[in-house]
């Protein structure tokens, strides 16, 4: 199948800071790539639908100004959380979809603010 | 909206045994995608098995199995000769066609017992 990539596995960041996560499509090309936040023992909660050279689509209740969402090439989309705090830590996942409707996922970020 | 329901939080068998994790969803369409994911301890989501609506036949891959049950909207998982490697949270999904989202299930956390 194919392989979605997402860096970095882990992160440790201080209240206040912003952090970037990226998630690159390494074998195929994808306009449409999702991000979806993880709590413990829960299912995936779509964040938002990221467009290859347009804006993000994001879920309601989900906060367009704090979760930064820029998809600027068919192999690349990064997801900033700005002025991290501790309320935002969480996993977070990243997917694609190939031409055949499937979508892969990256290996999740797990984010930690202190 | 459509909606997928997994009724099994959770599930435990001995290596070696047969076990089948349930689903259902509802919609009013008609042409649609299903999928199951097993999302392991490390948290990466992998594709176990994927079943088209207009497709009457089963899908299978290796020791996973689908009973693809359409007027019921059921869509139930079959694992044969079930292995360590083998726990796991699995997440049911619906996509319908030509739609960008994935809609998932509550998910089932299993354990295979030596």
């Amino acid at each position: 199948g194919a392989v979605v990539s997402q860096h970095p596995s882990w992160v440790i960041c201080k209240s206040g800071t912003s952090v970037k996560i990226e998630c690159r499509s390494l074998d195929f090309q994808a306009t449409t790539m999702f991000w979806y936040r993880q709590f413990p023992k829960q299912s995936l909660m779509l964040m938002a639908t990221s467009n290859e050279g347009s804006k993000a689509t994001y879920e309601q209740g989900v906060e367009k100004d704090k979760f930064l969402i820029n998809h600027a090439s068919l192999t690349l989309s990064t997801l900033t959380v700005t002025s991290a705090h501790p309320e935002d830590s969480s996993f977070y996942i990243c997917s694609a979809r190939d031409n055949a409707a499937v979508a892969f996922f990256g290996q999740g970020t797990r984010l930690t603010v202190v | 909206a459509q909606t997928v329901t997994q009724s099994q939080p959770e599930m435990s068998v001995q290596e070696a045994e047969t076990v089948t994790l349930s689903c259902t969803y509802d919609t009013s369409e008609s042409n649609y995608y299903l999928f199951w994911y097993k999302q392991p301890p490390s948290r990466q989501m992998i594709l176990v098995i994927r079943q088209e609506a207009y497709k009457q036949q089963n899908a299978t891959e290796n020791r996973f199995s689908v009973n693809f049950q359409k007027a019921a909207k059921s869509f139930s998982l079959k694992i044969s000769d079930s292995q360590l490697g083998d726990t796991a949270m699995y997440f049911c999904a619906f996509m319908k066609q030509g739609a960008q989202k994935l809609v998932f299930g509550q998910g089932t956390r299993l354990t295979i017992n030596p």
